[in-house]
């Protein structure tokens, strides 16, 4: 059983549109955080969201934290070819993180 | 800053032998190191945590006389693969984090082992 729940586990979109990818767990965590995992490469740190009910900007993506610190959602305005990757998000406890399973996302041209 | 290497970066073994792989921190020191495994399209699994100078922590599931770590230093840690057979087939991936910074994670590029 995943400790965190990411959906959808697959999207594939055409370029400029939006999309959000959704990061649930029935645990607390003192934070979370997104990355974004290339193939061969490891996983790059996009955001850490702390507070309960942050929002986080990152140019075109924005982060948001719920209020209970349990999960979290990732949104993408006008999506680019660029954006494809697969999207982690960790759930941060006692000196320890857990991924959720990810979302590969493939933005068209 | 902050960058953490792996050595190899992929690696090929005939099945039954070892493999060592290797985990730096280049400009930091790390306290803690984690080793990830990651099958194809699925996401990270945490196999073992290991702190300098101390038994690493495993995961349920993980056999640790089959998945060496020693983290000798601050700066480097092993994890070795032994009698590999193709199921360890995987990417390997370690991550280590920075002394008074336990909330952030520093990931290497990852280790593609096959075993034939």
């Amino acid at each position: 059983t995943q400790l965190l729940e990411q959906s959808p586990q697959f999207l594939s979109i055409q370029e400029g549109e939006n999309l959000t990818v959704y990061c649930n767990s029935s645990s607390v965590f003192s934070s979370l955080q997104w990355y974004r995992q290339e193939p061969g490469e490891g996983p790059v740190l996009l955001v850490t969201v702390v507070t309960g009910g942050e929002v986080k900007k990152l140019k075109r993506l924005t982060f948001q934290f719920g209020d209970a610190r349990k999960d979290s959602s990732l949104h993408i305005t006008a999506a680019q070819p660029g954006d494809t990757g697969l999207y982690l998000c960790a759930g941060v406890g006692n000196n320890d993180m857990r991924f959720g399973a990810g979302t590969r996302l493939t933005v068209k041209p | 800053g902050a960058v953490v290497s792996q050595h190899p970066s992929w690696v090929i073994c005939k099945s039954g032998t070892s493999v060592k792989i290797e985990c730096r921190s280049l400009d930091f020191q790390a306290t803690t190191m984690f080793w990830y495994r990651q099958f194809p399209k699925q996401s990270l699994m945490l196999m073992a945590t290991s702190n300098e100078g101390s038994k690493a922590t495993y995961e349920q599931g993980v056999e640790k006389d089959k998945f060496l770590i020693n983290h000798a230093s601050l700066t480097l840690s092993t994890l070795t693969v032994t009698s590999a057979h193709p199921e360890d087939s995987s990417f390997y991936i370690c991550s280590a984090n920075q002394r008074g910074h336990t909330d952030t994670q520093y990931f290497g590029p990852g280790t593609r082992l096959t075993v034939l």
